[in-house]
This record gives C-alpha cells, sequence and structure tokens, in this order.
C-alpha cells in the first residue's frame, strides 16, 4: 500500500510568482486535506477536498486555491506569492466518506519565497 | 474559535526520564483529541487519540486521558529512549471537522 506522497520536495519562488503543489493520496482514500505549517508553527489549515469538491476552507485568502482528480490526487496552488508563504505544505488523505477518519500526512513540500 | 495550547520546548531530557507535554484546548460542543509526531524530515504521524471525555489513548509506551473538566490532554511516557526525539502536536477535532493544532512541542532525549 502506497502512502501519501508530495511532490516537488523543494521549491524556491520569488514575489509575486504561482507554484502549484502536488498530492497523492493513499490508496482507497476520496479526502485531501492541506496544511500550512510556518517554520515552529503548528500545521495550519488551508481546505480539504472531497470527491473532487472543496469540502471547508481555513482563513487563507483566494489565492491558494486547489483542485482534486478523479483519481483523487490533489493540487495547491498559490499566485502572487508573499514571503510569508515561506512554509512546509502538509497534505494528508483520509477516507473512504465524509465522517472522521485518521488522517495520514505525507512529508510535505517546503516551499521559500524569495 | 477553537484553539490548542501545548507548552513551550524545547524539553530536554535523560534517557529513561518520565516525560509530560501538557495540552489545554478551547472548543465548543464535545471534540476528539489527537497527538501527533514528527521526526526530523517527515510528515505527521499519528501517536494516540481520544474522542470522548475520560478516554484514554495510548500507543508505543505514551499516553494521555481526555480530561474535560480541566480541558486537558497531556501527553505521558514512563520511560522515554533516544528514538522518541521528534516535534509533539496536540491537536483537535471540533464541529468544523478540521484538525486544530497546536504550535508543537519539541523533545530532545540525550543518551
Amino acid at each position: 500500500e502506497t502512502g501519501v506522497t508530495q511532490s516537488p520536495t523543494h521549491l524556491i519562488k520569488t514575489r509575486g510568482q504561482q507554484v502549484t503543489l502536488r498530492c497523492s493520496s493513499q490508496s482507497g482514500h476520496n479526502t485531501v486535506s492541506w496544511y500550512q505549517q510556518a517554520l515552529g508553527q503548528g500545521p495550519q489549515f488551508i481546505f480539504q477536498y472531497y470527491r473532487e469538491e472543496e469540502n471547508g476552507r481555513g482563513n487563507f485568502p483566494p489565492r491558494f486555491s486547489g483542485l482534486q482528480f478523479p483519481n483523487y490526487s490533489s493540487e495547491l496552488n498559490v499566485n502572487a506569492l508573499e514571503l510569508d508563504d515561506s512554509a512546509l505544505y502538509l497534505c494528508a488523505s483520509s477516507g473512504p466518506g465524509l465522517a472522521y477518519n485518521e488522517q495520514f500526512f505525507g512529508p510535505g513540500t517546503r516551499l521559500t519565497v524569495l | 474559535g477553537d484553539s490548542v495550547t501545548q507548552m513551550e520546548g524545547p524539553v530536554t531530557l535523560s534517557e529513561e526520564a518520565f516525560l509530560t507535554i501538557n495540552c489545554t484546548y478551547t472548543a465548543t460542543g464535545y471534540p476528539s483529541l489527537f497527538w501527533y509526531v514528527q521526526y526530523p524530515g517527515e510528515g505527521l504521524q499519528l501517536l494516540l487519540k481520544a474522542t470522548k471525555a475520560d478516554d484514554k489513548g495510548s500507543n508505543k509506551g505514551f499516553e494521555a486521558t481526555y480530561r474535560k473538566e480541566t480541558t486537558s490532554f497531556h501527553l505521558e511516557k514512563g520511560s522515554v529512549q533516544v528514538s522518541d526525539s521528534a516535534v509533539y502536536f496536540c491537536a483537535l477535532l471540533g464541529g468544523s471537522e478540521k484538525l486544530v493544532f497546536g504550535k508543537g512541542t519539541k523533545l530532545t532525549v540525550n543518551p
């Protein structure tokens, strides 16, 4: 059974650029959640996708957007990057169903914005 | 809104010492409570959980009891090992169906 994978591992961008991060969910999982973990902080919920629909969003501006594909993999897109967007971005998958199941986390993508 | 407060780190212990990491929460209703662990360079792993008052979660020698009267979920281990060195996060799942995390506590265990 393959776990949650994320790509790329590391990424460096400059202010104003756009970035796309990718996540492959664990086999059999249909729910993907994205979190932002700033240095020295706990993860902050960005949004969740369930069966290709957004199912809840945290306090992040609209320039953070996402997609979930029919195979339940997911993308996180961030437009107009700001310095404060530098963080570890974690993807977690769970499922099946909407009821809470254990979320399995990927290793994360480290984004640095210069 | 929902929030989690856990003790500031870092915590440094010698091998076989007793560990306590305090965690308190604020939430409406009856949240589920979790401890996650993050080893260097890795994602988060669920360590243990408790879904209702007085439940005790346990795993790998770690324990935490859901105390509704004190809104706490303190993590304990009787004898830590060097391999327990990691960052520990307390988290809750409330009515919003999203995990809310504390800031994390870094534990270093020296041989």
